[in-house]
């Protein structure tokens, strides 16, 4: 069954640092997601992603946050001047249509010392 | 009002009890409706689609009620599977999740 993939399992990054979480979407899926879960808090929307912009943000995807497709198959996440408060685990999700079911990666759980 | 809400939880039930998850969301806009459901520190899994004529999968029933804003999962025969948190997701023009609904089936 296919699936998406995202590396790595966890990250841990100090204060200040850049990071850049990856994605591998399902291959035949034209719209990806970039969601966070902060620890015992619900899944948060942050991104949508869809011919190679975005299509929609949240209020917590600011200029801290940028999405890349930098080929066919991955789909980044880049993090710049990492906080305390965006430990968190990020999903990456995909779909074949906008909005209907979309499927989740394991998430990479990211920890800001 | 939260964009989507629901029934606060624990719920912690015998094997074999039927169990009823509420949720209610903001936006009357709102297009698509899905049960995830996330087992402890997983990705969420989609559950089934919710539908406004009802949908059943096997033991799972969801229905949808637009003019209420209401959505519900029953759950019948419960097993200790299904023990996990249930998201009740509501689609605009972006997923919103609600807080979650933890069930625990015990045997």
């Amino acid at each position: 069954e296919p699936e998406v993939t995202q590396t790595p399992s966890h990250q841990v990054t100090q204060m200040g640092q850049e990071v850049i979480l990856r994605c591998v979407p399902i291959s035949n899926h034209l719209y990806f997601y970039w969601y966070r879960q902060i620890l015992g808090q619900k899944v948060e929307f942050l991104v949508s992603f869809y011919n190679n912009e975005i299509s929609e943000k949240s209020e917590i995807f600011d200029d801290q946050f940028s999405v890349e497709r930098p080929d066919g198959s991955n789909f980044t996440l880049k993090i710049r001047s990492t906080k305390l408060e965006d430990s968190a685990m990020y999903f990456c999700a995909s779909s074949e249509d906008r909005i209907p079911e979309a499927f989740f990666g394991q998430g990479t759980r990211l920890t800001v010392v | 009002r939260k964009e989507v809400e629901q029934d606060p939880g624990p719920f912690n039930v015998p094997e074999g009890a039927t169990v009823a998850f509420n949720c209610t969301y903001s936006n009357s806009a709102s297009q698509s409706f899905f049960w995830y459901r996330q087992d402890c520190r997983k990705e969420p899994k989609l559950l089934m689609s919710v539908y406004s004529s009802g949908n059943e999968d096997g033991r799972f029933t969801a229905q949808l009620n637009r003019a209420s804003q209401y959505i519900s999962l029953l759950i019948r025969d419960s097993k200790l599977s299904d023990s996990a948190t249930y998201l009740c997701v509501v689609t605009h023009n972006d997923m919103r999740f609600g807080a979650g609904t933890r069930l625990t089936v015990k045997p």
